[in-house]
């Protein structure tokens, strides 16, 4: 059981540069996140969504886009990098049944823009 | 305002003492679930601890337990018997009702807990 995978692991882009962050679960989950954590920090929410076709904005969505057209994948776009989106990101899900449901989350993505 | 904060972003604790991790929230919801996370610093997200706002009994898992005081808005986490293995960043997450913003889950800033000899 594969649970959730994020490809990839690192990358290092360049200014401007446009990528996507793939994000992939076979747990059919209803709820997936994009997480973003700079050194030291927290995990800030970039965008969610709560089923295939249905995504919503976080705290920090700028700069970022999302897509769910099937309820296994949530990829998130960057489209003109910047360096501070230099970060960890982190892809979600967990299961829509009620309060309880734990969030199972991906290995992480190292992005570095340079 | 914050939604979940955490005050000591730094821990020690001798091996096989116990420890609590700090942990307050926001919210105007009656419905609402805490979790408590381990980032060791390999960097993958592990589940420990899951508390409802309705549940009455503290949650426990091995070690690890919860302690919650709904009035005072916390959710303390206990380790007990630390290990050297606990040394780890530990986060505090929130996941709110529809009121709250549709199933958001949202973390503190975390706590660098630090077990010695």
């Amino acid at each position: 059981n594969a649970g959730v995978t994020q490809t990839p692991k690192f990358r290092i882009l360049k200014i401007g540069q446009s990528m996507t962050l793939q994000c992939a679960q076979d747990m059919n989950h209803n709820y997936m996140y994009w997480y973003r954590q700079d050194p030291g920090m927290g995990l800030k929410l970039i965008y969610y969504s709560v089923g295939a076709g249905i995504t919503d904005k976080g705290e920090v969505p700028n700069g970022y886009n999302v897509s769910r057209s099937t309820t296994e994948d949530f990829p998130l776009r960057l489209e003109l990098a910047a360096p501070s989106q230099t970060s960890v990101y982190f892809c979600a899900s967990r299961m829509d049944m009620g309060q309880g449901a734990e969030a199972f989350f991906g290995q992480g993505t190292r992005l570095t823009v340079v | 305002a914050q939604k979940i904060t955490q005050t000591q972003p730094g821990m020690f604790v001798q091996e096989k003492e116990a420890v609590t991790l700090d942990c307050t929230y926001d919210t105007s919801d009656q419905s609402y679930g805490l979790f408590w996370y381990k980032q060791p610093s390999s960097g993958e997200m592990i589940f420990l601890i899951y508390q409802g706002s309705y549940d009455e009994q503290n949650a426990t898992e091995g070690r690890y337990s919860l302690n919650f005081q709904k009035a005072r808005k916390s959710a303390n986490l206990v380790i007990s018997a630390s290990q050297l293995g606990d040394s780890a960043m530990y986060f505090c997450a929130m996941r709110e009702g529809w009121k709250g913003g549709g199933n958001k889950l949202t973390f503190g800033t975390g706590t660098q807990l630090k077990v010695e000899l």
